[in-house]
């Protein structure tokens, strides 16, 4: 089972909300990751959590918070969004620096 | 940081033909992969291959880390191969950096 699951699929928020992005693997990786992809773009690294510890953040703005409560689970905390921050959101996993293998992506517009 | 192109950047085929898409990079790699993202943006692995020579099906893929490139081979193109390509070295530990892509359109 090579399986990211991400949720929501789609999400429209407004620049005064609060909203999160969830992602979920249980292929037991210990390593999980945060992409945006702007539209005729590649996915750009924002974060990567290796056990559960956060090990890189790509200079991301402070109104995109990651989480990750457990080895399974991976959240993104979205707060004060601009509209420019409309994307593909994917999340990916890893048996620590190995394969990558990514969810089907929350498709963000921000108004 | 690592710098990564990709050629051609757009590829129009007829079914049933053969293409070969280049990723050049400008570091030493310890890992790369390509994908392939389908129309509503999903990324599939088609091979993870930091070195040498892989195969799977009508796909195959090359890596040659010394001399900084990776080929990804389509034989016998079908409608279905449409998408965009995407080549990934990993350039530091997690650091997986996506190459600029090749938009590939195979014509029935």
């Amino acid at each position: 089972d090579t399986e990211v699951t991400q949720t929501p699929k789609h999400l429209v928020m407004g620049m005064t909300n609060k909203k999160s992005l969830k992602c979920e693997q249980h292929m037991g990786h210990r390593a999980m990751y945060w992409y945006k992809q702007k539209a005729k773009k590649p996915p750009e690294l924002m974060f990567v959590y290796s056990y559960e510890k956060l090990s890189i953040n790509e200079s991301v703005p402070s109104r995109f918070s990651p989480e990750c409560p457990n080895s399974s689970l991976l959240n993104l905390h979205l707060h004060a969004l601009q509209p420019e921050d409309s994307a593909l959101y994917l999340c990916a996993s890893s048996r620590d620096t190995g394969e990558l293998f990514f969810g089907e992506g929350s498709r963000l517009t921000v108004l | 940081g690592i710098q990564v192109e990709q050629s051609p950047p757009d590829l129009i085929l007829q079914e049933g033909a053969n293409s070969t898409l280049r990723c050049n990079f400008s570091d030493s790699v310890n890992n790369l992969q390509w994908f392939h993202q389908n129309p509503w943006g999903q990324l599939i692995n088609l091979f993870y291959i930091p070195s040498g020579t892989k195969q799977n099906g009508r796909l195959s893929a090359t890596t040659v880390a010394t001399e900084r490139y990776s080929l990804l081979y389509i034989s016998s193109s079908q409608t279905t191969d449409s998408g965009v390509y995407f080549c990934a070295p990993q350039g530091g530990t997690y650091k997986y950096i996506f190459g600029t892509g090749t938009r590939l359109k195979v014509l029935a």
